[in-house]
């Protein structure tokens, strides 16, 4: 598996509260992901980044935005965080991001937006 | 773009028995990938198996096999002697067009003595 970790791991905040999640990994893989998860939804691609400076939208990307300055560090921040953004957040990552690769995962962020 | 359907939300399975958790895709694209995925208790996700659009054999690893019916867009996953350390949350998931990971809304599976 991809050294891949999250902080923070646990996070409550309240509403109109910026927030940041940062994703690190240390496997040197080019692509990066964020997903969030909440129940009856599975997991939904958010963003995602294919190189330094290199980012994309995902399915459910409103209120969220990225930036990726290193290869091995991937952020994610919630301008101005709200209770629909209550949610499970997980990091993944691969290295050649194409439809045969399999995405390694890392251990979650568990946000909660008072 | 994939759309993954996954019908059973839980499912129960005596140990040491086999047990099937459906999984049926949609996707115009000629390449695309199938993912199991599995989510314990603990939260973290843990990938199982893999099928490519390209592959003719199913997939294996372990006690975990991918029943690919590529007609029927069905990739089943066939777990065999289940295990109490089976309980998980399973989540099927397909690429399709590119690297982009379209997950279905998982199967609750129980493994009962």
């Amino acid at each position: 598996d991809a050294g891949i970790t999250q902080s923070p791991r646990h996070k409550v905040t309240e509403t109109g509260t910026p927030v940041t999640l940062r994703c690190h990994q240390t496997e040197n893989h080019r692509y990066m992901y964020w997903y969030r998860q909440d129940p009856g939804h599975g997991l939904r691609l958010i963003h995602y980044s294919y190189g330094v400076k290199d980012t994309d939208k995902g399915e459910v990307s409103d209120g969220y935005s990225v930036s990726r300055s290193k290869t091995e560090d991937f952020l994610l921040t919630l301008e101005s965080a709200t209770s629909s953004q209550t949610s499970v957040y997980f990091c993944a990552t691969g290295l050649a991001g194409d439809f045969q690769e399999t995405q390694y995962f890392g251990p979650g962020t568990r946000l909660l937006v008072l | 773009a994939q759309k993954i359907t996954q019908t059973q939300p839980g499912m129960f399975v005596q140990e040491k028995e086999a047990v099937t958790l459906d999984c049926t895709y949609d996707t115009s694209d000629q390449s695309y990938g199938l993912f199991w995925y599995k989510q314990p208790s603990s939260g973290e996700m843990i990938f199982l198996i893999y099928q490519g659009s390209y592959d003719e054999q199913n997939a294996t690893e372990g006690r975990y096999s991918l029943n690919f019916q590529k007609a029927r867009k069905s990739a089943n996953l066939v777990i065999s002697a289940s295990q109490l350390g089976d309980s998980a949350m399973y989540f099927c998931a397909g690429t399709g067009g590119g690297n982009k990971l379209t997950f279905g809304t998982g199967t609750q599976l129980k493994v009962e003595l």
